[in-house]
């Protein structure tokens, strides 16, 4: 039962650079979220979905773009990394109504 | 827009001893969901707790509970017999039943505990 998982764990790439970062979720779960954490901040949201081609943006979605073409994906895209993007990655799903499960998260550094 | 926030950026507590963690939060929903998570140092986020806002009895979940003052939007976190593995950074969450049910996090409270 692997539950919710992030691809890369942990990336650093250069300012300028498209980056995707992976999530995948095994239990067909209708809503997935993005958020992202940083130093001394809460969990702040990026883009959801509620389910399969339907997403929208959330507090932060500047700079970001998602896809979600199958229900157990979800791909966060960085366009062009900038140095303010360098967080903690949480990807997350849940169903209807339902407790919000968050994969290990994907640290990405932006130089 | 709904908002949560968390009073104490820090707290900490005896080993054995009883800490509750303050939480607020404004809603102008009738139904809803609060959560609390844990944040260990690997920055899982692992599930506390959960209460569902229509239910007036406080979840407990073994050394966890909490009281939950709907009028007041209050809920906070007592952990009873506290122990070094409940040292963590705790968020506390509201989560909306209608629309994008999405998370909004307060700012988290990060628990120490001294043997």
């Amino acid at each position: 039962d692997a539950g919710i998982t992030q691809s890369p764990r942990y990336k650093i790439t250069e300012t300028g650079r498209q980056v995707t970062l992976m999530c995948h979720q095994t239990w067909s779960h209708s809503y997935m979220f993005w958020y992202r954490q940083d130093l001394g901040h809460g969990l702040r949201l990026i883009y959801y979905s509620a389910a399969a081609d339907i997403t929208d943006k959330g507090e932060v979605p500047d700079g970001y773009v998602v896809s979600r073409s199958k229900t157990e994906n979800f791909p966060l895209t960085l366009e062009s990394a900038t140095r303010s993007q360098t967080s903690v990655y949480f990807c997350a799903s849940s169903e209807v109504g339902n407790t919000i499960y968050f994969g290990e998260g994907s640290w990405l550094t932006v130089v | 827009a709904q908002t949560v926030t968390q009073s104490q950026p820090e707290m900490s507590v005896q080993e054995a001893e009883t800490v509750t963690l303050s939480c607020t939060y404004d809603t102008s929903e009738s139904d809803y969901y609060l959560f609390w998570y844990k944040q260990p140092p690997s920055r899982q986020m692992i599930l506390v707790i959960r209460q569902e806002a229509y239910k007036q009895q406080n979840a407990t979940e073994n050394r966890f509970s909490v009281n939950f003052q709907k009028a007041a939007k209050s809920f906070s976190l007592k952990i009873s017999d506290s122990q070094l593995g409940d040292a963590a950074m705790y968020f506390c969450a509201y989560r909306e039943i209608q629309g994008a049910q999405k998370l909004v996090f307060g700012q988290g409270t990060r628990l120490t505990i001294n043997p």
